[in-house]
């Protein structure tokens, strides 16, 4: 079935550093790749997504891209600091239906 | 302020016995959804809805349901809650479906037990 596969499940990195986390999808119809992020205690919230007319957006210190061939998308965070820590989400339109499926997440942990 | 509430936001309940986990959105979204996050698997949707009266399932429907009557609620019903249940759940709302932000909300700490 349909799948959208996020790496690493946990990443650690020392704050500056970047982090990228990558999502690999299965329909190559997907046209809408968003990035959410889940503060302790908290909704998953967007914090950038991309359409695929493009292959990367950028909105300050986080960016995704997109590869259409490969069917993968990525978020990368640079000059990371210690309230980048959270979980991120990556998802993709399911085929033929109004919803969303989700990756498993990736718990990033920034040590100041 | 545009927000998705969900209430309560946790709750210890009995196996079996009925209860109803409410949710709202004030920003006219046609679609809102119900997804159960649990660790290691991530965020599973349980069923969403695209407008008034349409509802579908997702991934993990069973022992759930719901209805969409008005077009901000969009509450989920567990008829019979088993331990298997227990859970975190978000309810999310969107423009449009799944080509749009989807906001959600605070989050449902449930424990069946």
């Amino acid at each position: 079935g349909e799948n959208v596969e996020q790496h690493p499940s946990t990443l650690s990195v020392q704050e500056g550093d970047s982090a990228v986390i990558k999502c690999t999808y299965s329909d190559s119809a997907s046209n809408y790749f968003p990035w959410y992020k889940q503060e302790l205690g908290k909704g998953p919230q967007l914090i950038i997504d991309i359409r695929s007319n493009v292959g990367e957006k950028k909105d300050q210190r986080i960016a995704v891209t997109l590869n259409k061939t490969a069917k993968h998308f990525s978020l990368h965070i640079t000059e990371t600091q210690p309230e980048d820590s959270a979980v991120y989400f990556c998802a993709a339109p399911r085929r033929g239906q109004g919803n969303l499926i989700f990756g498993k997440g990736t718990k990033l942990s920034v040590k100041p | 302020e545009a927000q998705v509430t969900q209430n309560p936001r946790y709750l210890i309940t009995v196996t079996g016995k009925k209860l109803t986990v409410t949710c709202s959105q004030n920003m006219n979204h046609e679609y809102m959804s119900w997804y159960r996050q649990d660790p290691g698997l991530g965020l599973r949707q349980i069923y969403y809805s695209m407008n008034v009266e349409v509802t579908d399932k997702g991934d993990v429907p069973e022992g759930y349901k719901v209805s969409r009557k008005e077009k901000r609620n969009f509450p989920l019903i567990l008829e019979s809650p088993s331990p298997n249940q227990t859970s975190l759940y978000f309810c999310a709302s969107s423009l449009q479906g799944r080509s749009t932000e989807a906001f959600f909300g605070q989050g449902t700490r449930l424990t069946v037990v």
